[in-house]
């Protein structure tokens, strides 16, 4: 079994609409939550950034974490086709050392 | 503006040549790291490095080596001996307390 587990999709979604994203770990030691966008043969870019549980906002973006359930959450408001890429879920505990999912690639329709 | 270089951005190499990527970053960072990427299988950790003169392989370590002279370089060296290098490599940096910053990646191909 992998640390960490998340749908590869491939998910595809009219403009406008409300993307969930979601990943599963089984290290009760992770601490640190994050998520990453991912374009076409670039290198990530870190969206979000959660420490324990609870929910976090930045404008569209959403970041839920549920440690009793090891269960993360990625939310999309109004999608946009620019939202178009590539969600890599991470997380570490205190030894910085970053677990990642396998990533689920996002297609939002104009 | 602060960021992480790697360069080249493309890297062709012959059977049984070793070549070597280049990763620097500018960002005041103490950690590094080196990821490999495939189709599929997500990113996953080659070697990393807390601090100057001190680095430990990742999971996937056979085949590469690294050194960590300064604070702002960590340059990765794929040997002949790894049998498979043809990937997405990608280079990070952290700070206590925050996320990783990644650089563009090096697309590895052997020819």
């Amino acid at each position: 079994q992998k640390e960490v587990e998340q749908d590869p999709g491939p998910l595809s979604v009219p403009e406008g609409a409300i993307v969930s994203l979601n990943c599963t770990y089984s290290n009760s030691a992770f601490q640190y939550f994050m998520w990453y966008r991912q374009y076409s043969r670039k290198g990530p870019e870190l969206l979000m950034y959660t420490y324990s549980s609870g929910n976090k906002e930045d404008g569209r973006f959403t970041a839920q974490v549920d440690k009793s359930s090891k269960y993360i959450s990625l939310f999309i408001r109004d999608s946009q086709p620019s939202d178009s890429a590539t969600y890599l879920c991470a997380m570490y505990s205190n030894d910085y050392k970053l677990s990642f999912g396998a990533g689920t690639t996002v297609t939002v329709r104009a | 503006d602060g960021g992480i270089t790697q360069s080249p951005k493309y890297l062709f190499r012959k059977e049984g040549q070793n070549v070597t990527l280049s990763c620097e970053q500018n960002l005041n960072h103490d950690a590094m790291y080196w990821y490999r990427q495939d189709p599929g299988q997500g990113l996953r950790l080659i070697y990393y490095s807390q601090i100057v003169n001190d680095f430990q392989k990742g999971d996937i370590a056979e085949g590469y080596s690294v050194s960590r002279e300064k604070k702002e370089s960590f340059p990765l060296t794929v040997t002949s001996a790894q049998k498979n290098p043809t990937a997405f490599y990608l280079c990070a940096s952290s700070r206590q307390g925050s996320g990783y910053t990644f650089g563009s990646g090096t697309r590895l191909t052997v020819v």
